[in-house]
């Protein structure tokens, strides 16, 4: 069990620029949640997947972000045309959904965006 | 909506007790769980209670009550490490998954 894994760790973009986080959950775990967290605030719900299903979005989830996860194991997170206030650390989670412990829920280790 | 608050900023000394707080107010209540975060670093899970009462981890516990919407986390024999933010987080069913309400975090830092 290698934990959730993302990718990059850091990204610096010029305004407007399109960026692309990947993550990879804990294997075998078809639950996968995307979370944003600014300085000084916890992590605010983005979007989840059950398997390739986006089954819930944010209404923090503006049309310029868009996540896949296409075959029910690694995910993308898509910015287009990036704002300073996306500036932020994304943070990517899942859970198993399997009894006994399948409604915990475990971080990556997140991926810094800072938009110059 | 989801209404969650735990102190801002606690202290406590080495070797000590701590006990963080959290207030919660909530439709749908599935759990609730205990994170710590280490400056710059993601959450790292520390405790999940489902039904009411204390679990024990270690030097960690938690408790819940749900008819009072309150939990606790406590913090025995701190170290100088133990210095983080601890976030409690509201557990909401959606979707077959749970979504997690994040408070904004407590900030706790350890002193000789």
């Amino acid at each position: 069990d290698t934990g959730v894994s993302q990718d990059p760790r850091h990204k610096i973009t010029k305004r407007g620029q399109n960026v692309t986080f990947r993550c990879d959950p804990i294997s075998e775990h078809n639950r996968l949640y995307w979370y944003r967290q600014t300085l000084g605030q916890g992590p605010e719900f983005l979007t989840y997947f059950q398997n390739e299903a986006q089954l819930e979005k944010s209404r923090l989830l503006s049309d310029r972000f868009s996540a896949e996860r296409p075959k029910g194991s690694f995910s993308t997170l898509e910015i287009q045309r990036t704002e300073q206030g996306d500036s932020a650390m994304y943070l990517c989670a899942s859970s198993s959904g399997q009894a006994p412990s399948g409604n915990t829920i475990y971080f990556g280790e997140g991926s810094w965006l800072t938009v110059v | 909506g989801q209404n969650i608050d735990q102190p801002t900023e606690m202290t406590a000394t080495e070797g000590a007790i701590v006990q963080i707080n959290c207030t919660y107010q909530t439709s749908g209540f599935n759990g609730l769980f205990w994170y710590q975060q280490h400056a710059g670093e993601a959450p790292t899970f520390l405790s999940y209670n489902v039904l009411d009462g204390l679990e024990e981890k270690g030097r960690f516990s938690s408790f819940l009550s749900r008819s009072k919407g309150y939990s606790y986390l406590l913090l025995k024999e701190l170290q100088m490490k133990d210095s983080a933010s601890y976030l409690c987080a509201v557990s909401k069913v959606t979707g077959g998954g749970n979504k997690l309400t994040f408070g904004t975090g407590t900030q706790l830092k350890v002193e000789l």
